[in-house]
């Protein structure tokens, strides 16, 4: 089944520190992946989205992450993390056409100063 | 726009009771998703519908659950009898069609006691 798959339930990083969340998927065709926040209490926020071209893309808040079809794999990173990054965060996918949207089991990032 | 709208946006009822949950997609998107969300399962999706048809519903967990879409602007979710298992938070989400992310409403939380 297409599926996307989270392997990290839960990452802390310090205020400043670089960020990588890992997000693998699967299927054979190159898929339309997505990243989405949720801070708490809220609902989900796009972060930014893959469809095809250049394989790395450019979010919101300082994100970005990159496609990579030998890994199979879509991870978002950001350079320097900020407080009001913790949240949980979502991989999305993959979606074609007018199929549904499913997502990973989600990563939450804690913030330490 | 105001982007999707849910309501409520917190619901308390006893077992037993009907719940109905609604929500009002964001203007000229046909597709649309309502997810369940809890610690334990994550954000599952339930069913979805493109252009008012249900597409999707094999995410419904049992008879109890049932949604309908009767026209573009405004879908529901009921559950009748409810359950204390059934307390999640309930989103919605539409999109406009093939290959697009989905905008998400802020969820319905839902408590039975």
């Amino acid at each position: 089944a297409q599926s996307v798959t989270q392997p990290d339930i839960h990452i802390t990083v310090s205020e400043g520190a670089s960020l990588e969340l890992r997000c693998n998927y699967s299927y054979g065709a190159t898929p339309y992946l997505f990243w989405y926040v949720q801070s708490p209490g809220q609902g989900l926020q796009l972060l930014l989205k893959y469809f095809s071209g250049d394989t790395l893309v450019q979010g919101i808040k300082g994100f970005e992450a990159e496609f990579k079809r030998s890994q199979s794999s879509f991870n978002l990173r950001k350079p320097s993390v900020h407080w009001s990054d913790a949240a949980e965060y979502f991989c999305a996918g993959p979606r074609f056409g007018n199929e549904k949207l499913t997502f990973g089991t989600g990563t939450r990032l804690t913030i330490i100063p | 726009d105001a982007g999707v709208i849910q309501s409520p946006r917190h619901e308390v009822t006893e077992m037993g009771q009907e719940v109905t949950l609604r929500c009002k997609p964001i203007s000229g998107h046909n597709s649309l998703f309502w997810y369940r969300q809890t610690m334990m399962r994550g954000l599952e999706l339930l069913i979805y519908f493109n252009n008012n048809v249900p597409i999707d519903d094999s995410g419904m967990p049992e008879d109890r659950f049932s949604a309908k879409m009767p026209n573009a602007s405004f879908s529901t979710l009921k559950i009748q009898p409810s359950e204390p298992r059934d307390s999640a938070v309930y989103f919605c989400a539409s999109a406009t069609g093939e290959n697009t992310e989905a905008f998400f409403g802020q969820g319905t939380r839902l408590t039975v006691v």
